[in-house]
């Protein structure tokens, strides 16, 4: 069965630096979308990625956010300059549609630390 | 504001028992509701999705209904196993010109115990 793969699964870094968290998304999908979970908390929406450019984001997905898809496979999360409160579960997911008959499938996971 | 509600936020159950986990959402204008299954420190599983025009859906042990109109979904498990032990979240979704994003729940703790 198809996968949404994510790499690293966990990454440690400074404040105030810059991560990039990766995503390959299903091959035939179009939608792309990122969602964070911080420890203890709900899933949240963080921003939806089509034709190359952002359809909708969240209030959290301020500057210090920006995604990209660089090559026809991948889809990246770039945040900046890190804060404590960056620290959670980053989920990536696709959608072959906004009509998601078939739902979203969601990667395992970036655990982001930051110290 | 969509506001998604799961009770009860943790179940401790013996094997072999039935089940039902519930969802309930404030803005019943929703595209699909869709049931995950999470493991600690893990990624989310699809389990079940149900489109806003069905009533149930089902697959294996696993059945879910949807009723809209009272802004209200349960997951019955039949005959739980200590395999079931997991997260289990409930997220709607609503159909904009924006696109398409999940609300979720805050989840219910599962355990079942052998």
């Amino acid at each position: 069965e198809p996968e949404v793969t994510q790499t690293p699964s966990h990454q440690v870094t400074q404040m105030g630096q810059e991560v990039i968290l990766r995503c390959v998304p299903i091959s035939n999908h179009l939608y792309f979308y990122w969602y964070r979970q911080i420890l203890g908390q709900k899933v949240e929406f963080l921003v939806s990625f089509y034709n190359n450019e952002i359809s909708e984001k969240s209030e959290i997905f301020d500057d210090q956010f920006s995604v990209e898809r660089p090559d026809g496979s991948n889809f990246t999360l770039k945040i900046r300059s890190t804060k404590l409160e960056d620290s959670a579960m980053y989920f990536c997911a696709s959608s072959v549609t906004t009509m998601t008959v078939y739902g979203y499938t969601f990667g395992s996971g970036t655990r982001l630390t930051v110290v | 504001k969509q506001e998604v509600t799961q009770i009860p936020a943790a179940l401790s159950v013996p094997e072999g028992e039935n089940l039902v986990l519930n969802c309930s959402f404030t803005d019943s204008a929703i595209y699909n509701l869709q049931w995950f299954r999470q493991d600690p420190g893990k990624g989310l599983t699809s389990l079940l999705l149900i489109q806003s025009s069905q009533r149930e859906q089902t697959s294996g042990r696993l059945n879910a209904s949807l009723d809209k109109s009272s802004g209200r979904s349960t997951l019955y498990i039949a005959a739980s196993q200590p395999g079931d032990s997991a997260t289990y979240l409930c997220a709607v979704s609503h159909l904009t010109e924006y696109g398409n994003k999940l609300v979720f729940g805050a989840g219910t703790i599962l355990r079942v115990k052998s």
